[in-house]
């Protein structure tokens, strides 16, 4: 069974600073990986994607994430956080059932970015 | 946000009753979504639709039931409501996969409150 573990409830840093969040997943096969953000009472972005090809992918707002299959993770990072940055981080792992994109969401990251 | 429209976007309901959320969407993607979020559960699929009047369930789908009449509509039904299917719920929609598109759009949310 397909599942994804985002180990950091909460993480807290200082504007400027860098950042890694965590996320290791479960999956029988090939996965499809995907990093999300969520501010305060809105709907989930797309920060990022792995499909296939090359393992370390570059999404919007200056994330990146690396696929490593030896470790079964994904983890986000960014080199210097800015204040915009505070939300809620999802990993999710896709499961391909007759081409739907139903997706397995860790329980998420809350960020805090301190001035 | 993907011309996704969820209604309403909030609602406050007594036990026992029954309520239908709406999903809305101008994309004319084939695959839409329901999921709920739940603190320290992330986002978990309720029911999805993979195409007019075609629904599968999702791995929490007890007590919820699904239409899907015309491309651009998908609704969510809770038959008599309990307190446990608090949440807020989201919808998502995406092509399939195997054209090579993984990405899933999410509207902004619906918050639910069973009393």
């Amino acid at each position: 069974a397909q599942s994804v573990t985002q180990p950091d409830i909460h993480i807290t840093v200082s504007e400027g600073a860098s950042l890694e969040l965590r996320c290791n997943y479960s999956y029988g096969a090939t996965p499809y990986l995907f990093w999300y953000v969520q501010s305060p009472g809105q709907g989930l972005q797309l920060l990022l994607k792995y499909f296939s090809g090359d393992t370390l992918v570059q999404g919007i707002k200056g994330f990146e994430a690396e696929f490593k299959r030896s470790q079964s993770s994904f983890n986000l990072r960014k080199p210097s956080v800015h204040w915009s940055d505070a939300a809620e981080y999802f990993c999710a792992v896709g499961a391909l059932q007759t081409g739907a994109n139903n997706l397995f969401f860790g329980t998420g990251t809350r960020l805090t970015v301190i001035p | 946000d993907a011309g996704i429209t969820q209604s309403p976007r909030h609602k406050v309901t007594e036990t026992g009753t029954p309520v239908t959320l709406r999903c809305h969407q101008t994309e004319n993607h084939r695959y839409m979504y329901w999921y709920r979020q739940d603190p320290g559960h992330g986002l978990r699929l309720i029911h999805y639709s993979y195409g007019v009047k075609d629904t599968d369930k999702g791995e929490v789908s007890d007590g919820y039931s699904v239409s899907r009449s015309k491309t651009e509509d998908f609704l969510l039904t809770l038959e008599s409501a309990t307190s446990s299917q608090t949440s807020v719920y989201f919808c998502a929609i995406s092509e399939p996969i195997t054209q090579g598109n993984t990405e899933a759009f999410f509207g902004q949310g619906t918050r639910l409150t069973v009393v």
